[in-house]
């Protein structure tokens, strides 16, 4: 039970390039997130999806798009990378989101720079 | 506008002392607050929650103390050991239907116990 994995680990664009982070739950978990996390921000929501079929934005999700391709897996696309996307990127998951707050279970990271 | 806020970025203790985190939140409709924990190059794990409707939650040498009428709430870890050397991070939500999982994140404190 790997619980949530995400790829790439690293990864540098040129500013301008796309590229697309994977995250993956074996937990069979309907709600799936992905966050920001920057120095003295803590951990900001881009978008999330609280079943499958279904996405909303979160608070910050200029300059992004998601995919939740089946219940396990949930990617993330930056279509044009900017400096401002510098950040390490969360991906999430958890039973259930809507009529009671339940547990978030986190994936390693993905450290992403854009030059 | 920072709904939910740590506002001591680091924290040093002594092994064996007390440990005090602290986080304050402004919106209260948050219902469910929430601890995660941070080791670095890691994502962020549970550590303990506790709901609007008590006002102490207690697991382990970890407690948890919400004062609604302060909009406050504390983490107590007792005794501190070196292996809690981490980053804690506040959460909170609304957990009506149509908020999902949508938790908001304190900026983080980051705590050191010292041998």
């Amino acid at each position: 039970n790997a619980g949530v994995t995400q790829t790439p680990k690293f990864q540098v664009l040129k500013t301008g390039q796309s590229m697309t982070l994977q995250c993956a739950q074996d937990m069979n978990h309907n709600s799936m997130y992905w966050y920001r996390q920057d120095p003295g921000m803590g951990l900001r929501l881009i978008y999330y999806s609280a079943s499958e079929g279904t996405t909303d934005k979160g608070e910050v999700p200029n300059g992004y798009n998601v995919s939740r391709l089946n219940k396990r897996e949930f990617s993330l696309r930056l279509e044009s990378a900017a400096p401002s996307q510098t950040s390490v990127y969360f991906c999430a998951s958890s039973v259930l989101a809507g009529e009671f707050a339940d547990t978030q279970y986190f994936g390693p990271g993905t450290r992403l720079t854009v030059l | 506008d920072q709904q939910v806020k740590q506002n001591s970025p680091s924290l040093s203790v002594q092994e064996g002392r007390i440990s005090i985190l602290n986080c304050d939140y402004t919106n209260s409709m948050f219902d469910y607050f929430l601890w995660y924990k941070k080791y670095p190059a890691e994502g962020p794990t549970f550590l303990i929650s506790i709901s609007s409707i008590k006002d102490k939650n207690e697991d382990g040498r970890f407690t948890v103390f919400l004062n609604k009428s302060a909009k406050h709430l504390s983490l107590h870890i007792v005794p501190s050991q070196p292996g809690d050397s981490a980053v804690y991070f506040c959460a909170a939500i609304t957990s009506v239907y149509n908020q999902g999982g949508k938790l908001i994140f304190g900026q983080g404190t980051e705590l050191s116990v010292k041998p």
